[in-house]
Formats: C-alpha cells, sequence, structure tokens
C-alpha cells in the first residue's frame, strides 16, 4: 500500500485565497484525522471522520475551516478565506477501527504558507 | 477525557549514550498507549504500541518502552542513540471508548552529540 497520500506537499498563497488540501486514506480505514501542527501549538487535531460522517468537528478554528469525505478514500480540507495565522503543517491521518484506540497511520504532511 | 504530559521539551544526549523520554498520561482505566517519531519535514511514524498484557514493549529502531500503571507513565527508552535518532518524539493515549482518536503529548525534540 502507497500509505496515506497529501497533495500538494506544499502551498503558498496570498492572504484572501481559497486553499484546498486533500487526502487520500490507505485502503480499508474506516478512520480518517486531520491535524495542524505548528511550533507555537503543537501537534492540533481539527476533526475526524468515521465511515466518511464527521464525528467531532470541536478542534476546527472557525468558520473559515471546512472538511468533507465524500468517500471512503478521499478527503478535503478547506479554508476560505485563507490568513497568514493558518500557515502550518496540515496532517491527514487514517485507521482502522478494531474495538477500540489503534495506531493512525500519518501522510508526509502539507506545509502551508499565507502571506 | 484523558491527558498526556511530556515533561521534556528538549533533550540532548551524547551519540552512544542511553535515552529515556519521558510520558505520563491520564486516564480512568487501562489505555492504549503509542510512541511516535517525526523527522524533520516528515510526517509521524509510529515506533511501538502498548494494548494490554506484557508492560514492557519493543519496537522498531531499538526502542522499547514500560507501562507503569502505579505511576501512569510509558517511558521510551533505548539503550545506545544513534545520531540518526534526533527527531522529535511524541507520547500518544487512546481510549476504548473514544473511537480512534489519539490524545498527543506536546513532543519532546532530541538532539544528539557527535
Amino acid at each position: 500500500d502507497a500509505g496515506v497520500i497529501q497533495s500538494p506537499r506544499h502551498e503558498v498563497t496570498e492572504m484572501g485565497q481559497e486553499v484546498t488540501l486533500r487526502c487520500k486514506p490507505i485502503s480499508g480505514h474506516d478512520y480518517l484525522f486531520w491535524y495542524r501542527q505548528t511550533m507555537m501549538r503543537g501537534l492540533e487535531l481539527l476533526i475526524y471522520f468515521n465511515n466518511n460522517v464527521p464525528i467531532d468537528d470541536s478542534g476546527m478554528p472557525e468558520d473559515r475551516f471546512s472538511a468533507k469525505m465524500p468517500n471512503a478514500s478521499f478527503s478535503t480540507l478547506k479554508i476560505q478565506p485563507s490568513e497568514p495565522r493558518d500557515s502550518a503543517v496540515y496532517f491527514c491521518a487514517s485507521s482502522f477501527a478494531r474495538g477500540g484506540a489503534d495506531e493512525q497511520y500519518f501522510g508526509p504532511g502539507t506545509r502551508l504558507t499565507v502571506t | 477525557a484523558q491527558s498526556v504530559t511530556q515533561p521534556d521539551i528538549h533533550i540532548t544526549v551524547s551519540e552512544g549514550a542511553s535515552l529515556e523520554l519521558r510520558c505520563n498520561y491520564s486516564y480512568g482505566a487501562t489505555p492504549y498507549l503509542f510512541w511516535y517519531v517525526q523527522s524533520p519535514g516528515q510526517g509521524l511514524q509510529l515506533l511501538l504500541k502498548y494494548f494490554s498484557g506484557d508492560t514492557l514493549v519493543q519496537g522498531i529502531k531499538g526502542f522499547e518502552a514500560e507501562f507503569k500503571r502505579s505511576q501512569s507513565s510509558f517511558n521510551l527508552r533505548k539503550p545506545s542513540v544513534h545520531w540518526s535518532d534526533a527527531a522529535e518524539y511524541f507520547c500518544a493515549v487512546g481510549a476504548p471508548n473514544a473511537g480512534n482518536m489519539l490524545t498527543f503529548g506536546g513532543g519532546t525534540r532530541l538532539m544528539v552529540k557527535p
């Protein structure tokens, strides 16, 4: 398996622009997680899905952020409009439920820079 | 709700020296425990995990961790550090009733002196 795939790997955009980050989880995994990592705040869980349904989005910073999972093999995280404080590395992770918490497999991340 | 504390933000050790990274968790029952490593510019990679059974678990790259219920700890150890071990290390805890959600600690950045 190719692992969790994220695109793009790097994104530079201007303040006010829309940004869309993409994630393809490992085939057969039924949980998908979006995280944000910054020096100041560390690793933060933004939202997670189970069987394509959002379960907990309490970590989403504000209404400018939205996430979707239209099918089991694809998810997007959208920021509209983007702001410089959104600059961070965004990770997608997936896992397979086996009756309890289990290992999450992380993608390589998308480094977002908003100028 | 569960929580994780990694008391050491930075640790520097000499190559060949032993290493212990601390992790303390808060959870009412036996948690699921994980250690991940993140090399610069990379995603997180699982080193080892504990679900039940033997409290000393072996992982990849020569790492091990010991679950101590009485101390609510899950410290990571390696007998001899290599320069390539320089990275950031994250401890995480999961709960059986929390789906597959993990709570991560703040991380410990390991630097290795030649």
